[in-house]
């Protein structure tokens, strides 16, 4: 079946304009991740979803960040005004339930000149 | 303070040889135990997941891990490393769900002809 999907899988802009990254969860999961990996580091956690709860927003970086999702489904995180620190790979996961294990996308790679 | 910890940055083998790969966590309580691949250019793939029971878990790919609550580890190992199994290996965990997961640094693992 799909698994998660993130979209688009590379993205170049500059310094200073708005980022929106899209994923697309598996069918069904009521759960969804974003995270961060800057280059030779390990995965920061940045904000997370669980079916219509307020997200936890503990890991977002700064009020750059922004993220919605739409019920179940899709999900948008929104960088404003990008400056190269945010250039990094930022990953999407989804999980069936709370204690069911994370399926990841194969993540956006950001590029911010 | 809660923290993943892999202490081996790179890692070397002959292909055919032995592998294990440290993890060690520091959490107030039995945190969920997760180890991932991420092959180059890809995406984040569980490689198995410890939640209770047998200490010993078995993955895909021929790996498998132990828990082991008095040393805080879940050091992920292998028998006979394959050329294939080049990548980055990733630790994490959870505190009672999967809604906080955090991941260690990351190990490299390089494997020789």
């Amino acid at each position: 079946g799909a698994g998660v999907s993130q979209s688009p899988s590379n993205k170049v802009t500059e310094k200073g304009k708005d980022v929106e990254l899209r994923c697309d969860p598996i069918s069904g999961h009521t759960a969804l991740y974003w995270y961060r990996q800057r280059l030779g580091q390990g995965l920061e956690f940045l904000i997370y979803f669980q079916g219509n709860s307020a997200p936890d927003k503990s890991g977002l970086p700064s009020d750059r960040f922004s993220a919605e999702r739409t019920g179940e489904s899709v999900s948008t995180l929104t960088i404003q005004r990008t400056q190269q620190e945010d250039s990094a790979v930022y990953l999407c996961a989804s999980s069936l339930a709370t204690d069911q294990p994370q399926h990841f996308g194969d993540g956006t790679r950001l590029s911010i000149l | 303070a809660q923290s993943v910890t892999q202490p081996d940055i790179h890692i070397t083998v002959s292909e055919g040889a032995s592998l294990e790969l440290r993890c060690n966590y520091s959490y107030g309580a039995t945190p969920y135990l997760f180890w991932y691949v991420q092959s180059p250019g890809q995406g984040l793939q569980l490689l198995l997941k410890y939640f209770s029971g047998d200490t010993l878990v078995q993955g895909i790919k021929g790996f498998e891990a132990e828990f082991k609550r008095s040393q805080s580890s879940f050091n992920l190992r292998k028998p006979s490393v394959h050329w294939s199994d080049a990548a980055e290996y990733f630790c994490a965990v959870a505190l009672y769900n999967n809604n906080d997961m955090r991941f260690g640094a990351g190990t490299r693992l390089t494997v020789k002809p």
